[in-house]
Parts: C-alpha cells; structure tokens; sequence
C-alpha cells in the first residue's frame, strides 16, 4: 500500500490568513482527491486532479497536483470561519483504492 | 437526487456480538466502497464491490465482510468484535472508477463496550 503524508496536522489561523495544506508520496497515484470533513458527517469531495501539473480553482480554493504525480497541495485564500474542518488528500491506488493521508485539522478563527 | 444512505447512524455492541452495517449508494452508483475512519489510523480501506462482486479488499481480518445485491446495496458484517472495532465506519459510492471521486455516506458509529 502507498503511503500519503499530509501537512501540517493542524492549523489554526485568524479569518482572512492564507493557508496552504501538503500532500506527499514516493509513489505515484493516478488521480489525487481532496475532501472535506466535518464533525459527524463524512468526507466530501472537493476537487480530483488527474493530470500532471494541473492546476484546478473552486473559489477561494486552489488544488494543484504535481508534475511527477507523487504530490498535491491545497491553498486556500482568505480563509473564513466556514472553512473550518479536516481536509483530507485521497490518492487513487491500484484496485479503486483510495489511499488518504492523516487529514489536517483546520480551524479558523473571526 | 438522494445521496448515501447509511443506516443506523449509531450502534452500541458488546464485545463477542457480531453487527451489519447498511448502505444505499447513489441511484445508478454500482461501485460501493467501505472505510473504517479511527482517531489513530485515519481512514483505511475495507473492501470495493463492482456488480455485486468484490473487487478490492483491504488488510482487515476475516471478521470483516461484505456483500453487496443486485440493486446496489451492501452490507457489511463485523463478527466476534472486539474493543478496537470501535470506530466511524463509512460508505462511499461511485459512478465507474475512484478516479471519478467517491461520495459518502454519514457512517455509522459504531461503540463496542
């Protein structure tokens, strides 16, 4: 099984700070997923990168997924309290297996 | 359109009983996948079910099962539990391929005392 290793853990931030969240492997994945989580609920699909460099914007949210394939980030501008939450990198393994990382805790504060 | 259905929401179980977990992918969804999602481990991979077959299984113990029917449907079974199956288990359907993203469920969380 491949190994996803995201970064930071946590971040916790005041309203309006940019922010950005780290996703890393040896290996390559042939599509990188991020997700949302809140509290008792599950993960919700934010964007899936499939190709190498690309680069894809949901609002305030830039995902790029890197040129070897092995790395993704996400950087959010301006964050808002409604941002808060765990975010989590998914890559797509061998099988329709999804690989997540250890997920960062987001929190925003106004 | 209804999303995953997961059901019950929440289960308490004493260890040595065995459990089923039900979900109801998206209408038209054939592949459905199952996650178990711990403090310590994060999310790890049960098992994939494509047309009521098992195509992927994940590095759990032969007490983890699944299944899934002709319309889609699964279950899993957990039996003989333990403590440290206490835990949120999640759902995810797809349309084809993971590579389209999954869209989950609510899970179930499960407490084994």
């Amino acid at each position: 099984t491949q190994l996803l290793e995201q970064s930071p853990q946590f971040l916790s931030i005041q309203e309006g700070e940019n922010l950005t969240v780290y996703c890393n492997s040896s290996s390559v994945f042939s599509s990188l997923q991020w997700y949302r989580q809140e509290p008792g609920e599950g993960p919700v699909l934010l964007v899936t990168v499939v190709t190498g460099g690309e680069v894809k914007k949901l609002k305030r949210l830039t995902f790029q997924f890197g040129d070897a394939r092995k790395d993704s980030s996400l950087h959010i501008t301006a964050a808002q309290p409604g941002d808060t939450g765990l975010y989590l990198c998914a890559g797509v393994e061998y099988g329709n297996k999804l690989v997540f990382g250890a997920g960062t805790i987001l929190r925003v504060k106004s | 359109k209804a999303g995953v259905t997961q059901t019950p929401r929440y289960l308490i179980k004493t260890r040595g009983q065995q459990v089923t977990l039900s979900c109801s992918p998206i209408s038209g969804h054939r592949s459905v996948s199952w996650y178990q999602q711990t403090p310590g481990q994060g999310l790890q991979f049960l098992f994939e079910y494509f047309s009521e077959t098992q195509r992927n299984k994940g590095n759990f113990p032969g007490r983890f099962s699944g299944r899934q029917f002709s319309n889609s449907r699964s279950e899993m079974n957990v039996s003989t539990l333990e403590l440290g199956d206490s835990a949120l288990y999640l759902c995810a359907s797809s349309l084809r391929e993971a590579n389209y993203g999954y869209t989950f469920g609510s899970g179930t969380r499960l407490t084994v005392v």
